[in-house]
């Protein structure tokens, strides 16, 4: 079956620091990736997607790549700020099953 | 703001109970998603409506049902409640259910069992 594994949290940075959060993935067939973040109390939104391999996905300062022979989607942002501070979900939709199965979630503070 | 109306933000109720839950979709979405977010299990998929037909089924127990409305509001009902299904509902509704297009979430139903 689907599956997505991330990495645990909670991660905690300062400010302007570098971010990565792994996440790799088990499907079958070619499937759509996700990020997704929860802010506290909010509801999930869409962060950034890549629907093929080699695709980037970007917003926000936010990137990933789609890499089909890693079968990886690793998130990555230049310089954090205390506003990122939320939970990120890694979710992949393959063509069989079109309900989003997401991963454990990664929780990331970012300290001023 | 998701477009997406998830009603009652909250909600408190007895074990053995029964309880429904309700969502509007975002304006001409047809699919609606129903999700489960707990501690201990994360965020789990439990049925997909598309224009008023069940899609797709995850891990929703026997004690749970959904329908889709002919106005595409969905309501998930739970019944016979108990302790372990206090969690965060979520629905998600995109428009055509496809692969590639993103699902828009709802901010949460927040049910309690006590």
């Amino acid at each position: 079956g689907n599956s997505v594994t991330q990495m645990e949290g909670p991660v905690t940075l300062s400010e302007e620091a570098f971010l990565t959060i792994n996440c790799t993935y088990t499907a079958t067939g070619y499937p759509s990736l996700f990020w997704y973040v929860q802010y506290p109390g909010e509801g999930l939104q869409l962060l950034l997607k890549a629907t093929k391999a080699d695709d980037k996905g970007s917003n926000k300062g936010f990137e990933a790549t789609y890499r089909k022979e890693t079968t990886s989607f690793h998130l990555e942002k230049g310089s954090v700020q205390v506003s990122d501070s939320a939970v990120y979900f890694c979710a992949l939709k393959d063509t069989g099953r079109r309900a989003l199965t997401f991963g454990s979630g990664t929780r990331l503070q970012v300290q001023p | 703001d998701s477009g997406v109306t998830q009603t009652p933000k909250h909600l408190i109720t007895a074990t053995g109970q029964r309880v429904t839950l309700r969502c509007s979709p975002r304006s001409g979405d047809l699919s609606v998603y129903w999700y489960q977010q707990s501690l201990d299990q994360g965020l789990q998929f439990l049925i997909q409506y598309y224009n008023g037909e069940e899609r797709a089924k995850g891990n929703i127990l026997e004690r749970f049902s959904a329908q889709q409305f002919p106005d595409l509001h969905s309501e998930l009902n739970l019944s016979s409640l108990e302790l372990g299904d206090s969690a965060l509902y979520f629905c998600a509704s995109n428009p055509d259910g496809r692969r590639d297009t993103e699902a828009f979430f709802g901010q949460g139903t927040r049910l309690t069992v006590v």
